[in-house]
């Protein structure tokens, strides 16, 4: 069973330009976050995907967009990148919302560095 | 708003020795409480964590955790640690099982031989 897999593992961009990350989740979940860990620092919440809709969102700018895919698959886009965006994005994955006593699944990471 | 501290930034333990790394909460009902742990350039793995029920916690690889509520508390323990837990540890609070996770700033622990 294939954990939470993301691509690509390392991606190197400048000032302004856009990138797309993408999330595959674990095998029987449908509910998709994704987390920004800048260096030396926790993750923090960007946004959850459940049913192909954005259901919740941290505090970050509109830059910052999603989609989810009828596979339960998600990618993140960033547009207009800035050296601040520079740190590894955590795909997450859990099943269905409404449950209870579920955990969220994490998968190993995009490292983004903005030059 | 929910927030978690995790007051020690560096730990450094020798192995075989006891941890215990301290994570304090803010949140105003009943938490989800978990530990996370990271490997270098690594995703994260889960410890361990807190619905309901018994305030102790078991979790793997041999680490344990107490849930005090009168002290906002979910501290991180271990006996003895191994050379291969040094990682950095993240304490996470969410609000239900499968939401939105806040996490601390997370502790280094580092094990000397």
């Amino acid at each position: 069973d294939a954990g939470v897999t993301q691509s690509p593992t390392h991606l190197i961009k400048t000032r302004g330009q856009q990138v797309t990350l993408r999330c595959s989740p674990k095998s029987g979940h449908d509910t998709v976050s994704w987390y920004q860990q800048a260096l030396g620092q926790g993750p923090q919440f960007i946004f959850q995907y459940y049913e192909e809709e954005e259901r919740q969102r941290g505090n970050f700018p509109d830059r910052f967009s999603g989609h989810q895919f009828p596979n339960y698959s998600s990618e993140l886009n960033v547009n207009a990148l800035l050296l601040g965006d520079s740190a590894l994005y955590l795909c997450a994955s859990s099943p269905k919302i409404a449950a209870s006593y579920n955990e969220q699944f994490f998968g190993p990471g995009t490292r983004l560095t903005v030059l | 708003a929910q927030s978690v501290t995790q007051p020690d930034i560096h730990i450094t333990v020798s192995e075989g020795a006891s941890l215990e790394l301290r994570c304090n909460y803010s949140y105003g009902a009943t938490p989800y409480l978990f530990w996370y742990v990271q490997s270098p350039g690594q995703g994260l793995q889960l410890l361990l964590k807190y619905f309901s029920g018994d305030t102790l916690v078991q979790g793997i690889k041999g680490f344990e955790a107490e849930f005090k509520r009168s002290q906002s508390s979910f501290n991180l323990r271990k006996p003895s640690v191994h050379w291969s837990d040094a990682a950095e540890y993240f304490c996470a609070v969410g609000a239900r099982a499968g939401n939105m996770l806040t996490f601390g700033g997370g502790t280094r622990l580092m094990v000397k031989p």
